[in-house]
């Protein structure tokens, strides 16, 4: 089973920041947050990943709370192509419990 | 373009068929893995090589046979399956051990429609 809790679904007005909450409250002191996205009918996409600490890459940012018990993916300009459902898993550097739930799925809106 | 190839992307296949499929990963990396993805369903683990051996098998059905030559390549061969085993099977590939994590790269997927 997942150890994530997403809602199931999100809308988001074109150009706005898409902030996508995520719930690991069971999460272990070797595991890490990452976040995919999977557009209709193709392959989850990576989108990032952390540890401890907030990142940032060209796609969007990660942050963590400081107890590591919940997190938020934040996509600063929403577009009708981030349309997707989005996925947040916990796994240590080995890949265990590499389980995808049902995600929470995010309609840009124009 | 995520480094990991499989073909077909499309297969129809009578339920006394045996067929398979193929992965190829261009990354380098150590682990392999077949999930499946059912209609409406989120995504199913069903096997995971690490050097080319089987590390997991998530009570995948017999009829579904997986086979790893080599680090790069992964197939997934497929015996008499059943209608309800229609669905998108994905690849992916990742380096596991690395410090910085285990992110997991997908290829786009095989669309199997038993019939």
């Amino acid at each position: 089973d997942a150890k994530t809790t997403q809602p199931t679904s999100m809308d988001c007005a074109e150009g706005r920041a898409a902030n996508l909450p995520c719930n690991h409250s069971t999460i272990s002191g070797n595991e890490y947050v990452y976040w995919y996205r999977q557009i209709h009918s193709q392959g989850p996409q990576y989108i990032i990943h952390g540890l401890k600490n907030n990142e940032t890459n060209e796609m969007a940012s990660l942050i963590i709370t400081e107890d590591r018990k919940s997190s938020t993916l934040i996509l600063p300009h929403a577009t009708l192509r981030d349309t997707a459902v989005y996925y947040c898993i916990v796994t240590t550097n080995y890949g265990q419990n590499f389980v995808f739930g049902p995600g929470t799925r995010l309609s840009v809106l124009p | 373009e995520t480094g990991v190839t499989q073909t077909p992307r499309h297969l129809v296949m009578g339920m006394t068929n045996k067929k398979s499929l193929k992965c190829e990963q261009h990354l380098g990396h150590n682990a392999m893995y077949w999930y499946k993805q059912s209609a409406k369903k989120p995504l199913e683990l069903m096997f995971v090589y690490n050097f080319k051996e089987q590390t997991e098998n998530n009570s995948v059905p017999s009829r579904f046979s997986p086979e790893c030559p080599n680090s790069s390549h992964l197939f997934l061969h497929l015996h008499t399956l059943q209608p309800e085993d229609s669905a998108l099977y994905l690849c992916a590939s990742s380096q596991r051990g690395q410090s910085s994590g285990n992110t997991i790269y997908f290829g786009e997927g095989s669309w199997l429609t038993v019939v």
